[in-house]
């Protein structure tokens, strides 16, 4: 069964610091990742995906990640955070098309802090 | 395009009541998902219907919840008989076809609460 851990449970950053997020996955295929990101009262909005390729995604509102195999990683950075960053971080793991599940599964969630 | 609404946003109910949820997808979507989410947790899977089918039950999808997609567009997921553990947020979210499977569009939830 796919499963994803997201160690930290809340991280406070400076505005104009730079930000990382850890994601691990435990699949036994390469997965599908993606990244959410969930405001106060919005619903989940799909940052970056990756399922093929380039290791190095870019996303929106200008997160990247990076997709390490050897590590099953999948951290999720951002070069200089701004105040409107503050939102819950959820990875999540899909299975690869032709599994016949659809299920995503999440991570617990990072809560992302900013300091003006 | 308008998004994913769910109604309602919040409702509060007794426990041993029926509540049902409506979501209705993008238009153009056919694949569409319910998750649950609790305090401090990731959202769960629920069910996905693809078209009017029900495909993809979890085990989390006790007797006490049933979801219907009639006609292929909106979806209502109902809870019978409901218990103080059933208290979350429940999520719709849908797709299309032709986008790989995890991309999904979420509706801002409906927010359960059982006393």
């Amino acid at each position: 069964a796919q499963s994803v851990t997201q160690p930290d449970i809340h991280i406070t950053v400076s505005e104009g610091a730079s930000l990382e997020l850890r994601c691990n996955y435990s699949y036994g295929a390469t997965p599908y990742l993606f990244w959410y990101v969930q405001s106060p009262g919005q619903g989940l909005q799909l940052l970056l995906k990756y399922f093929s390729g380039d290791t190095l995604v870019q996303g929106i509102k200008g997160f990247e990640a990076e997709f390490k195999r050897s590590q099953s990683s999948f951290n999720l950075r951002k070069p200089s955070v701004h105040w409107s960053d503050a939102a819950e971080y959820f990875c999540a793991v899909a299975p690869y098309s032709g599994a016949g599940s659809y299920q995503l599964t999440f991570g617990k969630g990072t809560k992302l802090s900013v300091i003006p | 395009d308008t998004g994913v609404s769910q109604d309602p946003r919040h409702k509060i109910t007794k426990r041993g009541q029926n509540v049902t949820f409506r979501c209705d997808p993008i238009s153009e979507h056919n694949r569409l998902y319910w998750y649950r989410q609790t305090l401090g947790q990731g959202p769960e899977f629920l069910t996905y219907f693809q078209n009017e089918a029900q495909l993809e039950k979890s085990r989390l999808l006790s007797d006490r919840f049933s979801a219907e997609r009639p006609k292929g567009s909106f979806s209502t997921l109902e809870i019978q008989r409901t218990e103080q553990g059933d208290s979350a947020m429940y999520l719709c979210a849908s797709s299309s076809l032709q986008i790989i499977t995890g991309e999904l569009f979420f509706g801002e939830g409906s927010r359960l609460t059982v006393l």
